[in-house]
């Protein structure tokens, strides 16, 4: 199992960017993918959750900002993110929930700042 | 939401002593859905428990998770200096969000 993110890079508030997380060993649209982040020198929060079936699930923080979707060709999941805002700021990480363990990518820094 | 408490906020101990965290949370949680992370600078979160009790794969049995409902504990027995990390608790399931603690800073002096 592996978990790859990319796509963070340094943004203006109310930008738009997307995170690309890239699994290998296994197929993404047979589990629970979640987003993770953490604010720099701070602790983990949870941002969204997309499950097999496609229905997906988001913190109040990110509700109607933030998108998961994902590629099944590609095996990609993706964090579509718009207007961000400073608080935006962290490391991205993506997940795997298998059953009662999760995986973890090394994650993605996201910078928001004018 | 269910709230996770962390305590204590900050551990200094010595090499061989052991290390107590506790984990409250606001509301009972499955204990099938309770996990312990080490944090480690630039490095994404270790799982190390799962399930409240049990070790992941190759985590050596100085670390004992247990506990139920609304009070959770991490034991690190027999400390050494690479166990200096943060440590978070998590719950998790069907029903989000979900939630992690606020994190217990661990320093082995």
């Amino acid at each position: 199992v592996n978990l790859v993110e990319s796509g963070g890079v340094s943004v203006q508030p109310g930008g738009s960017l997307r995170l690309s997380c890239t699994a290998s060993g296994f197929i993404i649209s047979s589990h629970w993918m979640h987003w993770v982040r953490q604010a720099p020198g701070k602790g983990l929060e949870w941002v969204s959750r997309l499950n097999n079936d496609g229905s997906t699930f988001y913190a109040e923080s990110v509700e109607g900002r933030f998108t998961t979707s994902r590629d099944d060709a590609k095996n990609t999941l993706y964090l579509h993110m718009n207007n961000l805002r400073a608080e935006d700021t962290a490391t991205y990480y993506c997940a795997r929930e298998d059953w009662e363990v999760w995986d973890w990518g090394q994650g993605t820094l996201v910078a928001v700042s004018s | 939401e269910i709230v996770l408490t962390q305590s204590p906020g900050t551990l200094s101990l010595s090499p061989g002593e052991r290390a107590t965290l506790s984990c409250r949370a606001s509301q009972s949680v499955s204990s099938r859905f309770l996990a312990w992370y080490q944090q480690k600078p630039g490095q994404a979160p270790s799982l190390l428990i799962y399930a409240a009790s049990t070790r992941a794969t190759g985590i050596p049995d100085r670390f004992t998770g247990s506990g139920s409902g609304t009070d959770f504990t991490l034991i690190i027995s027999r400390l050494e200096p690479e166990d200096s990390a943060v440590y978070y608790c998590q719950q998790y399931g069907s029903s989000p969000p979900i939630t992690f603690g606020q994190g217990t800073r661990l320093e082995i002096k």
